[in-house]
């Protein structure tokens, strides 16, 4: 199936550094959503957008959806040891049908933080 | 909050046996899904339900079937279990795009098959 692209694959960052992680697509999604997976678990949601251009914050996270709808960024500010883990983008298309339901998954970022 | 459960957390199985994984939300979604995530290879659909006893192959069906008579559980089955469906399995449930039109995981089930 088709693949978001999604960068940097990893990041090594400090303690109360800024992380910034984003995703592009060749489609247009209607709904961008982002993960964190941490080790061993299932995913976890962070942020839901479904408008393009909408900023939405959930404490320190921030994720926009790109104005083309073909991309979406996430923010997290002043990191936390806590913060490790795998960060997933995931959009859904367009359309009505089977094709809604076909959620297309970036690879993910491994977030390391040293404290 | 969403609820998302899958009964067996880890579980060990010989090659050949039929292992059924089980999937349970509490939020009287439609839609259902399992996923298998390996290392390198992200999540690859395997089926999906959008109604009770309605089913759609995913990307990878292939040694999988499943199964819907309630609308509430989603269960995965390998009919016969073999190596290379070693793998962590991720269930998941869809709210209507009405309602926010999310995905929500549940706590995988990590399978090893010998």
């Amino acid at each position: 199936g088709q693949q978001l692209n999604q960068s940097p694959q990893s990041m090594f960052i400090q303690e109360g550094e800024d992380v910034s992680m984003n995703c592009t697509s060749s489609s247009i999604f209607n709904t961008w959503l982002w993960y964190k997976q941490d080790p061993g678990e299932g995913p976890v949601l962070l942020i839901a957008l479904y408008k393009a251009g909408e900023l939405t914050s959930n404490g320190r996270l921030t994720a926009q959806f790109g104005i083309t709808r073909k991309d979406s960024f996430l923010n997290i500010s002043a990191s936390i040891p806590s913060d490790v883990g795998i960060y997933f983008c995931a959009g859904l298309p367009r359309g009505s049908g089977g094709s809604n339901y076909k959620l297309t998954f970036g690879k993910g970022t491994l977030l390391t933080v040293n404290p | 909050d969403v609820k998302v459960t899958q009964s067996s957390r880890y579980l060990v199985k010989r090659t050949g046996e039929k292992v059924f994984l089980e999937c349970v939300q509490d939020m009287d979604h439609e839609n259902m899904f399992w996923y298998r995530q390996d290392p390198g290879l992200g999540l690859r659909l395997i089926y999906f339900s959008y109604d009770v006893k309605m089913k759609e192959k995913g990307d990878i069906p292939e040694g999988y079937s499943v199964s819907r008579e309630k609308k509430e559980r989603f269960s995965l089955i390998l009919e016969s279990a073999s190596t290379n469906q070693t793998s962590m399995y991720l269930c998941a449930s869809k709210s209507p795009v009405g309602s926010g039109n999310t995905i929500y995981f549940g706590e995988g089930s990590w399978l090893t098959v010998v």
